[in-house]
């Protein structure tokens, strides 16, 4: 099947700081990619849809000035949490739909990243 | 705006024990898909099986199952010989055709023991 793979998988960072998580499809393209984040033992909410080309699309709540999505190419999406505080800690998970079967094939995810910030 | 009901938090079975989850849905369009998801304590998201919502047949994946109720809204899975393997959070999700946001349900914290 198709693999979305996601780095890094941990990542502790002091409070105040920037942190990047990269999310790659590894054998398809992708001009859509979606950014999620999972608070323990809940379901996944979505954040923003990464567009290759373009903005990203944000989900009603989510502050694009703190959550900076950058799609610079097919393959490849970055999600980085700028000026990091201690609520910003959680679960990062990106997905993406492998081209030929669309999105009703189901999606891919990346393996996630916990993001602790102290 | 589609809603996806899991109303079972938790659950558990006996190893090799057959179990059903339920999941209930909401939407007013008539192209969609649904599927199932499992997240094992790695926390890595693997599709586990998926309906297309025009097909009457329900989908079957080796021990998965689902029943598929397209009037009632109901998209239950059905898991055989249950694993300990299988022990993971299994979350129900919606998408409509042409669309490509996914609508995750909250979820089903699946325990298998010995």
């Amino acid at each position: 099947g198709a693999v979305v793979s996601q780095h890094p998988s941990r990542v502790i960072c002091k409070s105040g700081t920037s942190v990047k998580i990269e999310c790659r499809s590894l054998d398809f393209q992708a001009t859509t990619m979606f950014w999620y984040r999972q608070f323990p033992k809940q379901s996944l909410m979505l954040m923003a849809t990464s567009n290759e080309g373009s903005k990203a699309t944000y989900e009603q709540g989510v502050e694009k000035d703190k959550f900076l999505i950058n799609h610079a190419s097919l393959t490849l999406s970055t999600l980085t949490v700028t000026s990091a505080h201690p609520e910003d800690s959680s679960f990062y998970i990106c997905s993406a739909y492998p081209g030929t079967g669309g999105s009703e094939a189901g999606a891919f995810f990346g393996q996630g990243t916990r993001l602790t910030v102290v | 705006a589609q809603t996806v009901t899991q109303s079972q938090p938790e659950m558990s079975v006996q190893e090799a024990e057959t179990v059903t989850l339920s999941c209930t849905y909401d939407t007013s369009e008539s192209n969609y898909y649904l599927f199932w998801y499992k997240q094992p304590p790695s926390r890595q998201m693997i599709l586990v099986i998926r309906q297309e919502a025009y097909k009457q047949q329900n989908a079957t994946e080796n021990r998965f199952s689902v029943n598929f109720q397209k009037a009632a809204k109901s998209f239950s899975l059905k898991i055989s010989d249950s694993q300990l393997g299988d022990t993971a959070m299994y979350f129900c999700a919606f998408i409509t055709g042409g669309g490509n946001k996914l609508t995750f349900g909250t979820g089903t914290q699946l325990k298998v023991e010995l």
